[in-house]
C-alpha cells in the first residue's frame, strides 16, 4: 500500500525556516515524479514545488530562491526545505506522487500544517 | 503560468441528479487534466486523470470528458457522498496549476 507521512511543521515567525520531511513507503520515491501541494485555510488547492527525473526541479514563482525541494533515494523521503518564511506561506503542507503516466497526482499525505505568524 | 478556470463555483443538486462541472485552460494542455474530490478535513483524492479516465477506486458514475482548452467533470447519479470540493489541475506543464474549485452540496 503507498504511503505519504510528513511531518515537520510547526509555528515559525516570519522570515524563518522549517524543513518538512516526507516518508513514503510502498513505493520508490526516485521511481516517480513528487511535489508539494499546498492549501490555506479555507483556500484552493496550490501546487508548490515538484521534482522530476535527473533530480531537475521546479517551484511555484512566489517560493522560488525561498524553498528548496529534495528527495532522498536511500531514506525514502521527500524533503522541502523553507527559508525566509512569509505570512502567506501559512497553509496545510501535502506531500503528493505524480502518476508514472497521463498526469494526476494519484497519492497524498494528510498534510502538515505550517503557520507563520509573529 | 496555465491559468484553469472552474464553473460553477458552487453547485446545489439532489440525489440521482446528473451534474456537470467545467474547467477550461488558457492555453491548449491537449489531454494533461485531473480532476479530484476533497472533502472537509481530508487529502484531496484523484478521480480522473488523462481527461477521461477512471482512476482506480473510484467509482463508476464520475466520467470525464474533453480535450485542449475545454473539460467537464460529470457525476451520473448523485449520491449523498458526493457533496465535496471539485478541483482541475493542468498537468501538461510545471508549474502545475489547479482551478479555484466547486463546492458541490445535496439539497
Amino acid at each position: 500500500e503507498v504511503q505519504l507521512v510528513e511531518s515537520g511543521g510547526g509555528l515559525v515567525q516570519p522570515g524563518g525556516s522549517l524543513r518538512l520531511s516526507c516518508a513514503a513507503s510502498g513505493f520508490i520515491v526516485s521511481s516517480n515524479d513528487m511535489s508539494w501541494v499546498r492549501q490555506a485555510p479555507g483556500k484552493g488547492l496550490e501546487w508548490v514545488a515538484g521534482v522530476i527525473k535527473d533530480e531537475v526541479t521546479y517551484y511555484l514563482d512566489s517560493v522560488r530562491g525561498r524553498f528548496t525541494i529534495s528527495r532522498h533515494h536511500s531514506g525514502n523521503e521527500v524533503f522541502l526545505q523553507m527559508n525566509s518564511l512569509r505570512v502567506e506561506d501559512t497553509a496545510l503542507y501535502y506531500c503528493v506522487r505524480h502518476r508514472s503516466s497521463e498526469g494526476g497526482l494519484d497519492s497524498w499525505g494528510q498534510g502538515i500544517l505550517v503557520s507563520v505568524s509573529s | 503560468d496555465i491559468q484553469m478556470t472552474q464553473s460553477p463555483y458552487s453547485l446545489y443538486a439532489s440525489v440521482g441528479d446528473r451534474v456537470t462541472i467545467t474547467c477550461r485552460a488558457s492555453q491548449n494542455i491537449g489531454k494533461w487534466l485531473a480532476w479530484y474530490q476533497q472533502k472537509p478535513g481530508r487529502a484531496p483524492i484523484l478521480l480522473i486523470y488523462g481527461a477521461a479516465n477512471l482512476q482506480s477506486g473510484a467509482p463508476s458514475r464520475f466520467s470525464g470528458s474533453g480535450f485542449g482548452t475545454e473539460f467537464s467533470l460529470t457525476i451520473s447519479r448523485l449520491q449523498p457522498e458526493d457533496s465535496a470540493s471539485y478541483y482541475c489541475q493542468q498537468a501538461h506543464t510545471f508549474p502545475i496549476t489547479f482551478g479555484q474549485g466547486t463546492r458541490l452540496a445535496i439539497k
